[in-house]
Order: structure tokens, then C-alpha cells, then sequence
């Protein structure tokens, strides 16, 4: 099974900041790696796929890099709707997709 | 409107079952694998199960491999997940998700229901 680990678990910050998460698989996914935001109560939303395009209608102060073993998920200056969990995700094994632990981002 | 509405989620004693729904509507429902996912209370989300197009294939997580099954009627735009011999552990908010398709095996979670909340307990 592919494990996802994701650094921050946490992160407090201000509203304008430049956030980075960053997500590791445990073998290499090519760019088979998808970003999700949730807020509390709320069923996950899709931001990024194939880990660095951009999803229908998600703001663009929101960019994925990465490949491989490595991905970031960035936010180019925090904004009050953005503080949530977010989750990274492998579609690289179909058989089994499996997600990051996630990263809450909240208020400084 | 493109939507998922899960519905069948309630309480139930470790050992019993439930069936769990999903109703699409405004999209073309038998063109896309649909998966569930679950969430536990104040944890992360764990990917369950998923099934083709036309249901000739059917992959599950684990932990609910010989327990769960996944189905789902084309005819009805309904995705399902019957649940058997249900543990604690399986007390989670349950979300159907459309498994939206971006060329070159790119596969992502691109439309989500609100979630049905499962509870085992006795």
C-alpha cells in the first residue's frame, strides 16, 4: 500500500501569509497526487489534480508542484475563507486510493 | 445541478447491518466510477470502496473487505454500500464521491454528497 504523510499536521497564520504543505508518498506516484480542502461539517472540495492543475472554479492563489515522491500544496496569500483542513491524495494505485493525515491551517 | 445525496446512515449494534444510498442527479451518473469515503469523528478521511461504470469491477479498502459491498443501478442513478457485521470502528460520516476523470489515468474525487453519519454502538 502507497502511505501518504503530510508536514505541518498544523500551521497558524495570518491572513495574506504564503502557506506551503507539503505531502510525501511512500513510492513514487509520478504526478498522480489530488489536493482537497474541508471545512468543519463540510464534505471535502476538490482543488488540485494531477498535482498541479488547477480545479474548475478553485481561486488562483492556490498552486500544486511536485512529483514523484514530493508535493506542495501553496497559497499565495491567505485568505479568512481558506482556513480549513487540507488533505493530499494518491490516485496513482487505483486499487486503493489513500489520503494524507491532513494539514489544519487556522488563525494567528 | 451536479449533486450526490446520501441517505441510509442511523444507528446500529456492533454485529448488524445497514445500506447506505446515494442518488445522483445532473450528470451522466453510469459514465463515471463512483467511490465512498469515510471520515471518523475528528479524524481523517479513509477511502472505502469503489465500483466501474457498468459494476463489472469492484475494489474495497482492507478493513471491509468480506464485510461491505458496493453496488450500484444505473437505471436509478444510485450508488450503494451495504454494510454487514458493523464494528465501532466503522463509526464514521460516510460520503459518496464521483470519481471525476482528467486523461492519462488522472483520477480525482470531484464531486462529493454532504456525507450520512454511521454509529456503532450498543
Amino acid at each position: 500500500d502507497i502511505q501518504m504523510t503530510q508536514s505541518p499536521s498544523s500551521l497558524s497564520a495570518s491572513v495574506g501569509d504564503r502557506v506551503t504543505i507539503t505531502c510525501r508518498a511512500s513510492q513514487s506516484i509520478s504526478s498522480y497526487l489530488n489536493w482537497y480542502q474541508q471545512k468543519p461539517g463540510k464534505a471535502p472540495k476538490l482543488l488540485i489534480y494531477a498535482a498541479s492543475s488547477l480545479q474548475s472554479g478553485v481561486p488562483s492563489r492556490f498552486s500544486g508542484s511536485g512529483s514523484g515522491t514530493d508535493f506542495t500544496l501553496t497559497i499565495s496569500s491567505l485568505q479568512p475563507e481558506d482556513f480549513a483542513t487540507y488533505y493530499c491524495q494518491q490516485s496513482y494505485s487505483t486499487l486503493l486510493f489513500t489520503f494524507g493525515p491532513g494539514t489544519k491551517v487556522d488563525i494567528k | 445541478e451536479v449533486q450526490l445525496v446520501e441517505s441510509g446512515g442511523g444507528l446500529v449494534q456492533p454485529g448488524g447491518s445497514l445500506r447506505l444510498s446515494c442518488a445522483a442527479s445532473g450528470f451522466t451518473f453510469s459514465s463515471y466510477w463512483m467511490s465512498w469515503v469515510r471520515q471518523a469523528p475528528g479524524k481523517g478521511l479513509e477511502w472505502v470502496a469503489n465500483i466501474k461504470q457498468d459494476g463489472s469491477e469492484k475494489y474495497y479498502v482492507d478493513s471491509v473487505k468480506g464485510r461491505f459491498t458496493i453496488s450500484r443501478d444505473n437505471a436509478k442513478n444510485s450508488l450503494y454500500l451495504q454494510m454487514n457485521s458493523l464494528r465501532a470502528e466503522d463509526t464514521a460520516v460516510y460520503y459518496c464521491a464521483r470519481e471525476g476523470y482528467y486523461g492519462d489515468y488522472h483520477d480525482a474525487f470531484d464531486i462529493w454528497g454532504q456525507g450520512t453519519m454511521v454509529t456503532v454502538s450498543s
